[in-house]
């Protein structure tokens, strides 16, 4: 198993301009999560699906981020346009659904290595 | 609402000294899972354990134990001859039964000096 595939894993680009940032899951996985990292937020939860249907977006900071997931197997987060403030480490996570994953002693949210944005 | 606390922002320690971390969390769920994972300097999330909130049995893995409390919603992680290699950023995080949702605690740096 190739684990959770992000890309890029660095992007830098300059402000106002879109950035589309990619996911590929766990094969079998029914959940996906977006989170953001920044020195001064801590690891914040964006927005996360499950069946490739969005359940919270609560997270999402502004209108200028969104996430799609087409299908079980690819999602993006993007940001148009840009802003400096929107550098920060991205990552995508996915795990197995809930009721399911009671009984899996391997249950767990497995995270790609991240994407590295830094926005100029 | 769920959250997770981890009141140790920085921890330095001796290489050999034991380090515990500490993660009081708060929710409404009546079944919830706890983690932990660690964060190396390169970057990449590491899951190091789960629990189940109806399972409160301590466990222990090398030089890892963790000591999870329900009566005081705590979920302790501590590290027994501490070693260079165990300097990361850790973190402590609640998954809820009900949304599928996990959210982390703000991390605790631990720095192990040789």
């Amino acid at each position: 198993d190739a684990g959770v595939i992000q890309s890029p894993r660095h992007e830098v680009t300059e402000m106002g301009q879109e950035v589309t940032l990619r996911c590929k899951p766990i094969s079998g996985h029914d959940y996906l999560f977006w989170y953001r990292q920044t020195m001064m937020r801590g690891l914040e939860l964006l927005i996360y699906f499950n069946n490739n249907v969005p359940i919270d977006d609560s997270g999402m900071p502004e209108d200028r981020f969104s996430a799609k997931m087409p299908n079980a197997s690819f999602s993006t987060l993007k940001i148009q346009p840009s802003e400096p403030r929107d550098s920060a480490v991205y990552f995508c996570a996915s795990s197995l659904g809930r009721r399911t994953s009671l009984y899996l002693s391997n249950y767990g949210y497995t995270f790609g290595s991240g994407t590295r944005l830094t926005v100029v | 609402a769920q959250k997770v606390t981890q009141a140790q922002t920085e921890i330095s320690v001796v290489e050999k000294e034991d380090v515990t971390l500490d993660c009081v969390y708060e929710t409404r769920d009546t079944t919830y899972y706890l983690f932990w994972y660690k964060q190396p300097p390169s970057g990449e999330l590491v899951f190091l354990i789960r629990r189940n909130s109806f399972d409160e049995q301590n466990e222990i893995s090398g030089r890892y134990s963790w000591n999870f409390q329900k009566s005081t919603s705590s979920f302790n992680f501590t590290i027994t001859a501490s070693q260079v290699v165990d300097s990361a950023v850790y973190f402590c995080a609640l998954g809820s039964s009900n949304t599928g949702k996990l959210i982390f605690g703000q991390g605790t740096t631990l720095q192990v000096k040789p």
